[in-house]
């Protein structure tokens, strides 16, 4: 399978812990993108990549997520001091660079906090 | 006011009924357009981008009028494996940062 993929596709976790989620792009794919995506509404951005250049973090929710692509490939979202308000999918998509070429999008990993 | 609006729906067509999706976009910079298909608990899949000319793909036709900020998607003929919820979606870029800004979806099932 070529297409995007993420690592875990679940995880239940307790209000507190860290958690960190994992995203591999199409492997010819130089942009990276982060959405979360709540019940009943759409996906919200959250980061972006170019190979590994974090071009656009103001929306990350807060100054407990941060996101890394160290070497322009794989990608980590990371979440300290889960809170229940952090229970969502948290989707990964990837592009090609050239204009405003389509994303494709990873089948999400959905966080339970309890 | 949120930055993509959509009628939430749900729409409940018939076989073979012909039903239209709006959509408002309140950044006048937007540079791009698209709806994307969800099915549940699925992730979202490109559908088309819509052009200031209006574009088909099939049964599928998109319009986007640029002066009223407004978006439109029209299914002819709807099938059941039409049902999903239905995102619009605009690409702004300021710089170098890109970002595409979903709406809620409106939601589509088309009953037998």
């Amino acid at each position: 399978d070529t297409g995007v993929s993420q690592d875990p596709r679940h995880k239940i976790t307790k209000r507190g812990q860290n958690v960190t989620f994992r995203c591999d792009p199409i492997s010819e794919h130089n942009r990276l993108y982060w959405y979360r995506q709540t019940l009943g509404q759409g996906p919200e951005f959250l980061t972006y990549f170019q190979n590994e250049a974090q071009l656009e973090k103001s929306r990350l929710l807060s100054d407990r997520f941060s996101a890394e692509r160290p070497k322009g490939s794989f990608s980590t979202l990371e979440i300290q001091r889960t809170e229940q308000g952090d229970s969502a999918m948290y989707l990964c998509a990837s592009s090609f660079h050239l204009g405003l070429s389509e994303q494709y999008f990873g089948p999400g990993t959905r966080l339970t906090v309890t | 006011r949120k930055e993509v609006e959509q009628d939430p729906g749900p729409f409940n067509v018939p076989e073979g009924a012909t039903v239209a999706f709006n959509c408002t976009y309140s950044n006048s910079a937007s540079q791009s357009f698209f709806w994307y298909r969800q099915d549940c608990r699925k992730e979202p899949k490109l559908l088309m981008s819509v052009y200031s000319s209006g574009n088909e793909d099939g049964r599928f036709t998109a319009q986007l009028n640029r002066a009223s900020q407004y978006i439109s998607l029209l299914i002819r003929d709807s099938k059941l494996s039409d049902s999903a919820t239905y995102l619009c979606v605009v690409n702004t870029i300021t710089g170098s940062a890109r970002q595409l800004t979903f709406g809620s979806g409106t939601q589509l099932t088309v009953l037998p």
